[in-house]
């Protein structure tokens, strides 16, 4: 596709339940970023895959949350037995390559809200 | 306090004007980058400055990096109500990760 495409674009779920958002990234870009962003804050850095592998996972905030990237290109987070405070859009970005040097592609996101 | 902070958090101005924003980082950096966000979109890249450049313009937009201050400026001339978004600088370290700022939100009253 043209950019980085996110799904869904609006979740609303039940606390306790487990999500998954979806990310495309831009064909042929190898880095890949998630973000969360609360309302009316900047980003706060989750994960990023350079490839398939995930170098640091330092950044997801606990062990509720996973991601992976299978064959170089979609990436998908996993958020289990959600609370409320996971309630945030959820950014997706690519870039060609890995690097601070690199300009990254962000998608719409994902409006997740926990009840 | 952060690395990457925008200020001022809000701006608002009449269309023509230009807007100033500044942002300010603590540790050094190869990089600095301004990006854009409409309402309930994704970022949008702007432009990137490099440590060893001092200035730098891409349209009606004109950044400026000033390495022994720690702060970068990014100018928008002649504002549209257009322009009306959420600008945030981005710092890279060297690090693996991006450090991005929490933001200013301009604006432009038509």
């Amino acid at each position: 596709g043209a950019g980085v495409s996110q799904s869904p674009s609006n979740k609303v779920t039940e606390k306790g339940k487990d999500v998954e958002l979806r990310c495309d990234p831009i064909s042929g870009h190898t880095a890949l970023y998630w973000y969360r962003q609360s309302l009316g804050q900047g980003l706060e850095f989750l994960i990023y895959f350079q490839g398939n592998s995930a170098p640091d996972k330092s950044g997801l905030p606990s062990d509720r949350f996973s991601a992976e990237r299978t064959g170089g290109s979609v990436s998908t987070l996993t958020i289990q037995r959600t609370q409320q405070e996971d309630s945030a859009v959820y950014l997706c970005a690519s870039s060609l390559a890995y690097g601070g040097n690199q300009p990254q592609h962000f998608g719409d996101g994902t409006r997740l809200s926990i009840l | 306090s952060q690395q990457g902070e925008e200020d001022p958090q809000a701006l608002s101005i009449q269309e023509g004007e230009n807007a100033t924003m500044n942002c300010s980082y603590k540790t050094s950096i190869n990089n600095l980058q301004w990006y854009r966000q409409n309402s309930g979109r994704g970022l949008v890249h702007l432009i990137l400055i490099r440590s060893n450049e001092r200035e730098k313009h891409s349209g009606r937009l004109r950044v400026t990096l000033d390495t022994s201050k720690k702060s970068s400026s990014l100018l928008i001339t002649a504002s549209r109500a257009a322009d009306t978004a959420s600008y945030f600088c981005a710092t890279d370290t060297g690090g693996f990760k991006t450090i991005f700022g929490a933001g200013t939100r301009l604006f432009v009253k038509a």
